[in-house]
C-alpha cells in the first residue's frame, strides 16, 4: 500500500560503475524528488521534477543524473559511481512545489560504493 | 549551507516528560514543516505551519512559528519510547525546493 516505492532497498556498487536507483509513486503527484542523507547533513536535494520528461537540478546535482519517463516513475543515475556517493537515498513526491506541500517519502535505498 | 537548521544535534528525556526541538531559518518563508524520521524509515511529516500562523497542534505535538525571530519550535508532551527519532524542520525560500535542516536526534529513555 506504500505510495512511494524505491528499489532496490540496498545496493553495493563498485567504483566507476553505473548505478540506477528507481522510484515509483501512486499518489498521482506532479512533483518528485531525490534526496541524499549523510550523517550530520540531514537531507540534501539532488534533483527534482515537476512534469514527465523534464528534470531540474537541486542543491547537489554534480555526479548525478535524473530521468522522469512518466508521472509515476523517477530514476536517479550515477554514471560513474564514486566512494563519496555512499549514502542513503530517498525519493519523495508532492502534489505541487513549495513549502505548503507535504512531501511523501519512500523507505530509502542504502548505497555502498566500494 | 542550510537554509533551515535545528539548534541541537541531540536531546534525550525520560518517558513521560516534555521536550522541545528548536529550528531557525535565514530568510522569509511561506511555511515551515516538521518531519520525523524513525530508524530505517523515510521521513514523515508531523506538522505544516504557514507563515500567517503562530501555532499548530497535532495531538501531543505543538509547533510554533515566530517570523520576527525567524524561528520555530516543536514540542512533544507526554513523550513515549516510540517518539525516539530524528526530527527535521524544512522550508523553502520562494522557490520549489524544500530544504531540510541537519536534524535533532531525540532519544526517549524508559
Amino acid at each position: 500500500e506504500a505510495a512511494v516505492t524505491q528499489s532496490p532497498r540496498s545496493k553495493v556498487a563498485v567504483t566507476g560503475g553505473k548505478v540506477t536507483l528507481s522510484c515509483h509513486q501512486t499518489n498521482n503527484h506532479d512533483y518528485m524528488y531525490w534526496y541524499r542523507q549523510d550523517t550530520g547533513h540531514g537531507l540534501r536535494l539532488i534533483h527534482y521534477s515537476y512534469v514527465a520528461d523534464s528534470t531540474e537540478k537541486g542543491d547537489i546535482p554534480d555526479g548525478y543524473k535524473a530521468s522522469r519517463p512518466s508521472q509515476e516513475n523517477f530514476s536517479l543515475i550515477l554514471e560513474l559511481a564514486s566512494l563519496s556517493q555512499t549514502a542513503v537515498y530517498f525519493c519523495a513526491s508532492s502534489m505541487t512545489g513549495g513549502a505548503r506541500n507535504t512531501l511523501y517519502f519512500g523507505a530509502g535505498t542504502r548505497l555502498s560504493v566500494l | 549551507s542550510q537554509l533551515a537548521e535545528e539548534n541541537l544535534w541531540a536531546l534525550s528525556v525520560h518517558e513521560g516528560e516534555s521536550v522541545t526541538v528548536n529550528c531557525s531559518y535565514k530568510t522569509s518563508i511561506t511555511a515551515l514543516q516538521w518531519y520525523r524520521q524513525k530508524s530505517g524509515e523515510g521521513p514523515a511529516q508531523l506538522i505544516l505551519i504557514r507563515s500567517n500562523e503562530r501555532e499548530k497542534r497535532n495531538g501531543r505535538l505543538r509547533a510554533t512559528l515566530d517570523t520576527s525571530s525567524q524561528s520555530s519550535s516543536l514540542s512533544i508532551t507526554a513523550t513515549r519510547c516510540e517518539d525516539t527519532a530524528v526530527y527535521f524542520c524544512a522550508s523553502n525560500y520562494g522557490n520549489e525546493k524544500i530544504t531540510f535542516g541537519a536534524g535533532t536526534k531525540l532519544t526517549i529513555k524508559p
